[in-house]
Order: C-alpha cells, then sequence, then structure tokens
C-alpha cells in the first residue's frame, strides 16, 4: 500500500520555527513536493525535492532522505499569514500521492 | 504562466441531480489532467486521471459511472457528480499538466454542497 504520514496538527508562535514532518512508504519515488493550502483555496507550490539533502529557499527550507522515506518542512521567521495546512506529497511517476496534510496555527 | 481556471466556484444542488465542473487551462495545452476530491479537514485524494482523448484512469474505489470525466481537449476537462447525494459534498481541485505528474498547476477548487 501506500502511506504518507504527516502530524494532523501543530501550533507555533509568530517569529518562531516549526518543522513539519512527512514520512512515507510509497511503490514509486521520483521526488516529493511540499505544498501550502489555505482553507477553501487550492495548493500552492512550495518546493520539490528529488536529491538528499537540505534546500532552502527564502523562509521555507525542505529536507529530503530518500533512504529513510522522510522529509520535512522548515518554516523560519513565522507569520501569521503562514498558518494554513501543509500537504506533502510523493511524485509517484504517473500521479501525485498526498499526505494527509498538516494544519499549522500561528499565534501572536 | 499556468493558470488553470475552474467553474462554478461553488454549486449548491438538490439531491439527486447531476452537476458538471469544468476544468481549463488558459494559457497552455494540458495533455494531462488530474481530478481530486478533499473532504473538510482532510488531504486531497486522487480520483482520476485524464488524458486528452481518451478513457480517464479512476482510482480504486472511486465509481466510474457516476463521476464520468471528459477531456475532449487540450485545455478543457469536465467532472460530472450524477445523481448527487449529500455525501457527495466536498471540494473538488482539478490540475492540468503539460504531460509529466511532477509539474501540475492547480485549479481553484469547486466546492460542492448537495442538500
Amino acid at each position: 500500500g501506500q502511506n504518507i504520514d504527516q502530524p494532523t496538527e501543530m501550533t507555533a508562535t509568530e517569529g518562531a520555527i516549526v518543522q513539519i514532518n512527512c514520512t512515507y512508504q510509497t511503490s514509486g519515488f521520483n521526488g516529493l513536493f511540499w505544498y501550502q493550502q489555505h482553507a477553501g483555496e487550492a495548493p500552492t507550490f512550495l518546493s520539490y525535492n528529488v536529491l538528499d539533502g537540505l534546500e532552502e529557499k527564502g523562509r521555507f527550507s525542505s529536507f529530503l532522505s530518500r533512504s529513510k522515506g522522510y522529509s520535512y518542512l522548515l518554516l523560519k521567521e513565522l507569520q501569521m499569514k503562514d498558518s494554513a495546512s501543509y500537504l506533502c506529497a510523493v511524485d509517484n511517476t504517473d500521479k501525485l500521492i498526498f499526505g494527509t496534510g498538516t494544519r499549522l496555527q500561528v499565534f501572536p | 504562466g499556468a493558470v488553470v481556471s475552474q467553474h462554478p466556484s461553488r454549486v449548491i444542488c438538490k439531491s439527486g441531480t447531476s452537476v458538471k465542473i469544468e476544468c481549463r487551462s488558459l494559457d497552455f495545452q494540458a495533455t494531462t489532467m488530474f481530478w481530486y476530491r478533499q473532504f473538510p479537514k482532510q488531504s486531497l485524494m486522487l480520483m482520476a486521471t485524464s488524458n486528452e482523448g481518451s478513457k480517464a484512469t479512476y482510482e480504486q474505489g472511486v465509481e466510474k459511472d457516476k463521476f464520468l470525466i471528459n477531456h475532449a481537449s487540450l485545455t478543457l476537462s469536465t467532472l460530472t457528480v450524477t445523481s448527487a447525494h449529500p455525501e457527495d459534498s466536498s471540494f473538488y481541485i482539478c490540475s492540468a499538466s503539460l504531460g509529466s505528474a511532477n509539474e501540475q498547476f492547480f485549479g481553484p477548487g469547486t466546492r460542492l454542497t448537495v442538500l
């Protein structure tokens, strides 16, 4: 089967750092996406990791370990507007398989 | 570039009626379109993959006779929810791709409420 797990909910304080984990077990793997989704809206692309390691893009960074089936999204200098759901998704060659999603709430 | 639209954005219908949702790629030709369903506080679940001019490939557990998908052109795919019931109420999102699954552009979604 295909399993992609994330914590259901997380909370953090404005200005802090938060790490959202994603573990996966899939039949195929080409890469891993992270998306941000605000309620009632479509997902927006954050990152795509193919190789092991950390990729930094402004306040957001994403890490991948293919051997461990593990990825995380790191959000720095949190802002209130970062309150949203964060979805990891495995690129399974002919389709994307989405994780369970993590709802992040940022408090002042 | 790479804009995908959906119409309507919201629809409310009575139980037993059929609802059609359109997904259009506005500035590129999409050889593949994907249809997802998202229930409240849950993640996106792929329903089907459609390639222009051929039958859609449905995911396990998705009834192809209930969710009719047509991909008649490279810029338009439609999803018809036939004989809708309250349990079909959900957020339906399409995405369009130039061919590979790792380059999908998402539409804004359609909120379906069945009374």
